[in-house]
């Protein structure tokens, strides 16, 4: 099956730092999904990117969908506490990374 | 505007028991999704289903588990004979459809075997 490999796998930063994480996959996806995960909580969807070379924000996040179709990447910028949780991608064959847990430093 | 339910939220059984998740996709959404999260770990897909139709178990162990999605109600994932190994949060996906469409997560059941 397709493998997903997400890294870096965890991330401890200072709050007001930016932060890049990425995703990328052993064959082509038409869809890259990025979810956000708070403890006790089920995922929730911050960007989906559904064409090659797209780059979309949601407010202080940014994901670009990568031209080869293997790779997406997400940044966030100017960390806040509140940005702690567990990151994932996931592809359009529905499978998950596993997950970038992010921990923010006041 | 209800998303995608759960329930129960928690769940504690004894080994040998049966476990019981539900899973009630959102409105209109007839494709639903089960993944399995152990502790500290990412999402592992297990199974993914439409009406009254399997489409693909290729993340379900081949014993013990099973899944359904009937006509009318909730989605099931059933657990026989539950082990300690078990233990993990479920959580259950919907999407309108497949092929890039986007899921949207339930809070997730907790199941404790004992």
């Amino acid at each position: 099956g397709q493998q997903l490999n997400q890294s870096p796998q965890s991330m401890f930063i200072q709050e007001g730092e930016d932060v890049s994480m990425n995703c990328t996959s052993s064959s082509i996806f038409n869809t890259w999904l990025w979810y956000k995960q708070d403890p006790g909580e089920g995922p929730v969807l911050l960007i989906a990117l559904y064409k090659a070379g797209e780059l979309t924000s949601n407010g202080r996040l940014t994901a670009q969908f990568g031209i080869t179709r293997k790779d997406s990447f997400l940044n966030i910028s100017a960390s806040i506490p509140s940005d702690v949780g567990i990151y994932f991608c996931a592809g359009n064959d529905m499978r998950f990374g596993a997950g970038t847990r992010l921990t923010v430093k006041p | 505007n209800a998303g995608v339910m759960q329930n129960p939220r928690h769940l504690v059984r004894r080994r040998g028991q049966e476990a019981r998740l539900r899973c009630s996709p959102m409105k209109g959404h007839s494709h639903v999704y089960w993944y399995r999260q152990l502790p500290e770990e990412g999402l592992k897909f297990m199974v993914y289903l439409q009406k009254e139709n399997i489409i693909d178990e290729s993340g379900m162990p081949k014993e013990r588990f099973s899944a359904e999605f009937p006509k009318e109600g909730p989605s099931i994932l059933r657990i026989q004979q539950v082990v300690r190994g078990d233990s993990a949060a479920y959580f259950c996906a919907s999407s309108p459809s497949r092929g890039g469409e986007t899921q949207y997560f339930g809070p997730g059941t907790r199941l404790l075997v004992l």
